[in-house]
């Protein structure tokens, strides 16, 4: 049975930084590409970035990019997602997805976790 | 930016056919993924590579693409069908970026 277990998010302050974690079992995740996608209260969901298999290619939304870093440690079955420089709209529910085939240029995701929620509040 | 266009809402009776279309310029060069989202749950796939279901997905859900427009299709729609459905794609670019679409509130009374 696949399993996503967000964790790590939390009440932040604008400006400040937020590290997610993403641990998948059930599958093997060296062989799948990962996204992570938030949700803001009352909306529809928002993809943030995609990291192929290996790492080696990624992609982020306009929205975040040079703010968020996407990663992952295969020896760990772990993805991560560290946010920089948070604003307030940044809160959402995040979560972690797995991707149907190594890459991600054309491809989707087909198991999501339950999401972890970061909320931005001065 | 890229977007994908749904329409807000579609409502039948129970057993009606009910149709979900999703609009965007690169759909005849990618593929198109449907999701659906009950209240207070995470998403789940319904329709992938715009025709395939994937396993444990009833029959009544269908997809299809033509040009720039993918349609996703509830036969004989139930009430535990109430849901939102939201269409996915990724961009033409190099950054090869995913995109919803909107949302379609799908109501079954």
């Amino acid at each position: 049975e696949v399993q996503l277990v967000e964790s790590g998010g939390g009440v932040v302050q604008p400006g400040r930084s937020l590290r997610l974690s993403c641990v998948a079992s059930g599958f093997s995740f060296d062989d799948h590409a990962m996204y992570w996608v938030r949700q803001a209260p009352g909306k529809g969901p928002e993809w943030v970035s995609s990291v192929d298999w290996n790492g080696w290619s990624i992609a982020y939304a306009g929205s975040v990019k040079g703010r968020f870093t996407i990663s992952r440690d295969n020896a760990k079955n772990s993805l991560y997602l560290q946010m920089n420089s948070l604003r307030i709209e940044d809160t959402a529910l995040y979560y972690c997805a797995k991707g149907l085939g190594r890459a991600y240029d054309a491809s989707g995701f087909d198991y999501w976790g339950q999401g972890t929620l970061v909320t931005v509040s001065s | 930016s890229y977007e994908l266009t749904q329409s807000p809402s579609v409502s039948v009776s129970p057993g009606q056919t009910a149709r979900i279309t999703c609009s965007g310029d690169a759909l005849p060069k990618k593929y198109v993924y449907w999701y659906q989202q009950k209240s207070g749950q995470a998403p789940i796939l319904v329709i992938y590579e715009d025709i395939k279901r994937p396993s444990g997905i009833p029959e009544r859900f269908s997809g299809s693409s033509s040009g720039t427009v993918a349609t996703l299709t509830v036969s004989g729609a139930q009430v535990e069908d109430e849901a939102d459905y939201y269409c996915y794609s990724t961009d033409d670019s190099d950054n090869h970026g995913g995109v919803f679409g909107g949302g379609t509130k799908l109501t079954v009374l």
